[in-house]
C-alpha cells in the first residue's frame, strides 16, 4: 500500500499569503495523484488531477506540481474562503489512498 | 447538474449489518466508475471500495474486504455497499464518489453530501 505524508500538519497564514503544501508518497505515483480540499461539515471538494490540472471551476491561485513521490500545492494568495483542509490522494495503485490532510488556518 | 445523494445510514450494534445506498442523477452513470469514501470521527479521508462502470471490477480496502460488498443498478443509477460484520472501527460519514475517469478529470471530481454510520453498543 502507497501511504502519502502530508507537511505541515497545520499551516497558520494570513488572508493575503502563499500556502506551499506538500505530499510525499512512499514509492512513485508519477503524476496519478489529486488533491482535495474539505471544508468543516462538506464533503471533498476536487482541486487537482493528474498532480497539475485545475479542476474545472477551480481559481487560478491553486496550482499543484510535482511528478514521482514529491507533490505540492500551492495556493498563491490565500482569500478567506481558503481556510479548510487539504487532502491529496494517489490514483496509481490498488488500494488507493490518501494523505492525513494539511490543516490551513487563520493567523 | 450532478448529484449524488447517499441514504442508509444509521446506529447499529457490532456485529450487525447496513446497506448504503447512492442515488446518482445529472450525468450517465453507466459510464462512471463510482466510489465509496469514509471519513471517521474527526480523521482524515480514507478509501473504501470502487467499482467499474459496467459492475465487473471491484476493488476493496483491506480494513473491509470480505465482509462489505459494493454493487450497482445501471438501469436504476443506484450504487450500494453492504456493510456486514461491522466493528466500532467502522463508524464514520461515508461518502459516494464519481470517478471523472482516465479520459476526464481523473480523480473522485463529484461527491455526495455524505451518511453516517455509527456502530456501538
Amino acid at each position: 500500500e502507497i501511504v502519502l505524508t502530508q507537511s505541515p500538519a497545520t499551516l497558520s497564514l494570513s488572508p493575503g499569503e502563499r500556502a506551499t503544501l506538500s505530499c510525499r508518497a512512499s514509492q512513485s505515483v508519477s503524476s496519478s495523484l489529486a488533491w482535495y480540499q474539505q471544508k468543516p461539515g462538506q464533503a471533498p471538494r476536487l482541486l487537482i488531477y493528474y498532480a497539475s490540472s485545475r479542476a474545472t471551476g477551480i481559481p487560478t491561485r491553486f496550482s499543484g506540481s510535482g511528478s514521482g513521490t514529491d507533490f505540492t500545492l500551492t495556493i498563491s494568495s490565500l482569500e478567506p474562503e481558503d481556510f479548510a483542509v487539504y487532502y491529496c490522494q494517489q490514483i496509481s495503485n490498488w488500494p488507493l489512498t490518501f494523505g492525513g490532510g494539511t490543516k490551513v488556518e487563520i493567523k | 447538474e450532478v448529484q449524488l445523494v447517499e441514504s442508509g445510514g444509521g446506529s447499529v450494534q457490532p456485529g450487525g449489518s447496513l446497506r448504503l445506498s447512492c442515488a446518482a442523477s445529472g450525468f450517465s452513470f453507466s459510464s462512471y466508475a463510482m466510489h465509496w469514501v469514509r471519513q471517521g470521527p474527526g480523521k482524515g479521508l480514507e478509501f473504501v471500495s470502487a467499482i467499474s462502470s459496467d459492475g465487473g471490477r471491484r476493488q476493496y480496502a483491506s480494513s473491509v474486504k470480505g465482509r462489505f460488498t459494493i454493487s450497482r443498478d445501471n438501469s436504476e443509477n443506484t450504487l450500494s455497499l453492504q456493510m456486514d460484520s461491522l466493528r466500532p472501527e467502522d463508524m464514520a460519514v461515508y461518502y459516494c464518489a464519481r470517478y471523472g475517469g482516465d479520459s476526464g478529470e481523473s480523480a473522485l471530481d463529484f461527491w455526495g453530501q455524505g451518511t453516517l454510520v455509527a456502530v456501538s453498543t
